[in-house]
């Protein structure tokens, strides 16, 4: 059990629905990461939040966001949902210490379908 | 952009050691390498990192060369339950963005009895 929550489990949904997956990071760790995977694919990483703040982007679609909370949960949000967005997505969370290696630890993940 | 080169996939038997090599001729100074291991519908569970020559924890062994251009993670005496796919990351370091990190494909392990 790496420490990170992720809900729900499992999530099916129709083409053109708004759906929101959230993550509870591991107790102290102030960065959270969401990683995409596609059936037999690599993890593809989407974004991450610091403290609050957006950090680093990567190959997030616009019609998917994401915010960081207070209390330092994180939500997934994806909308006007399309078949190719059925994945297994992951989040995944860090200390990001300065002066330490950022080791990211991840959640068990949300499997999205869309129908 | 630190690129890493594995593997597709390699088969070993159990009690076997098993060395997965990682090249990633492009790392930066302050990257560090980071191995994962991920079972199917799971997420990935950290293994092992280093930053140069070698480092052991109870579970694997990481050995990286002077050059810091390739690594091998090394898993002693595999069992069934090793079977999963194996990724090599470079960076994860606070000087890298986390845009710059790339999964790759990683190295599926199969291991037989």
């Amino acid at each position: 059990d790496s420490g990170v929550t992720q809900t729900p489990k499992h999530l099916i949904t129709a083409t053109g629905q708004r759906v929101t997956l959230r993550c509870s990071p591991r107790s102290g760790d102030l960065s959270v990461y969401w990683y995409q995977q596609s059936l037999d694919q690599g993890l593809q990483f989407l974004i991450q939040y610091y403290n609050g703040e957006e950090r680093a982007k990567g190959n997030i679609l616009e019609r998917f966001s994401a915010q960081q909370f207070p209390d330092l949960h994180s939500e997934l949000n994806l909308s006007s949902l399309e078949l190719g967005d059925s994945a297994l997505y992951f989040c995944a969370s860090s200390a990001y210490d300065r002066g330490r290696v950022d080791t990211q630890y991840f959640g068990p993940g949300t499997r999205l379908t869309v129908l | 952009l630190a690129k890493t080169t594995q593997p597709i996939s390699m088969d070993s038997y159990e009690g076997q050691e098993v060395n997965i090599t990682c090249s990633h001729n492009n790392i930066a100074t302050n990257d560090y390498i980071t191995w994962y291991q991920q079972f199917p519908s799971q997420g990935p569970r950290f293994i092992i990192q280093g930053y140069k020559t070698k480092v052991t924890n109870e579970v694997a062994s990481l050995f990286i060369p002077a050059d810091r251009k390739s690594s091998t993670l090394s898993l002693p005496r595999v069992s069934l339950s090793d079977t999963a796919v194996y990724y090599c990351l470079v960076g994860l370091s606070l000087y890298s963005s986390a845009s710059k990190i790339i999964f790759g494909s990683g190295t599926r392990l199969s291991i037989r009895p």
